[in-house]
């Protein structure tokens, strides 16, 4: 596997059910983010990792849940959602989180339906 | 309220000729402008960028332009193939902020054969 990869690609769930989008890097890379795209608005940042560690949460509700063991995986787990959450997530990773010059390399992401 | 802006959703394009992509931005403080591409079912791809100290970055047949004044920045690829035929988002970021990217919306380019 090379680059940033995500699993599932899509996801049904129900609103009381529990589930984890998971996210991988193959760049060796050491800041991980996770963004959500819903229809006809632009990405919006949800969160940051930085050497495992959140360095961001964008008011993001609790029912999704950041977890980053180690700087290759990033989990987001999801409970009790509302159908309003349904959209796309984008997983993607950096060398670091110094802003300017430093791209993020981003997953092909989770089409998420929450019925 | 959306500090970057794509307001021409689609653009069609005849093969060879160029195609303009344009983003305006509200935050005086970004410095730094990417633009990314994105096919179906992919993530978006990083393409091409361009820091506020200059005003034009070029790379093979795309050239980002940007006009601090004005807070907006163009994409010119010239010239466009079948294969640019995919989304395009602009992007920003600032001094502040963990590597904080805020996208527009996506202009869909359609280059036609």
């Amino acid at each position: 596997e090379t680059g940033v990869t995500q699993t599932p690609r899509h996801l049904v769930m129900g609103m009381t059910n529990k589930k984890s989008l998971k996210c991988e890097q193959h760049l060796g890379h050491n800041a991980m983010y996770w963004y959500k795209q819903s229809a006809k608005k632009p990405l919006e940042l949800m969160f940051v990792y930085s050497l495992e560690e959140r360095v961001e949460n964008n008011s993001v509700p609790s029912r999704f849940s950041p977890e980053c063991p180690n700087s290759s995986h990033l989990f987001l787990h999801l409970h009790t959602l509302q159908p309003e959450d349904s959209a796309l997530y984008l997983c993607a990773s950096s060398q670091d989180t110094a802003s300017g010059g430093n791209e993020q390399f981003f997953g092909p992401g989770t089409r998420l339906t929450v019925l | 309220d959306q500090q970057v802006k794509q307001n021409s959703p689609s653009l069609s394009v005849q093969e060879g000729r160029i195609s303009i992509l344009n983003c305006d931005y509200t935050n005086s403080m970004f410095d730094y402008f990417l633009w990314y591409k994105k096919y179906p079912a992919e993530g978006p791809t990083f393409l091409i960028s361009i820091s506020s100290i200059k005003d034009k970055n070029e790379d093979g047949r795309f050239t980002v332009f940007l006009n601090k004044s004005a807070k907006h920045l163009s994409l010119h690829i010239v010239p466009s193939q079948p294969g640019d035929s995919a989304v395009y988002f602009c992007a920003a970021s600032g001094k502040t902020g963990a590597n904080n990217l805020f996208f527009g919306t996506g202009t869909r380019l359609t280059v036609i054969p």
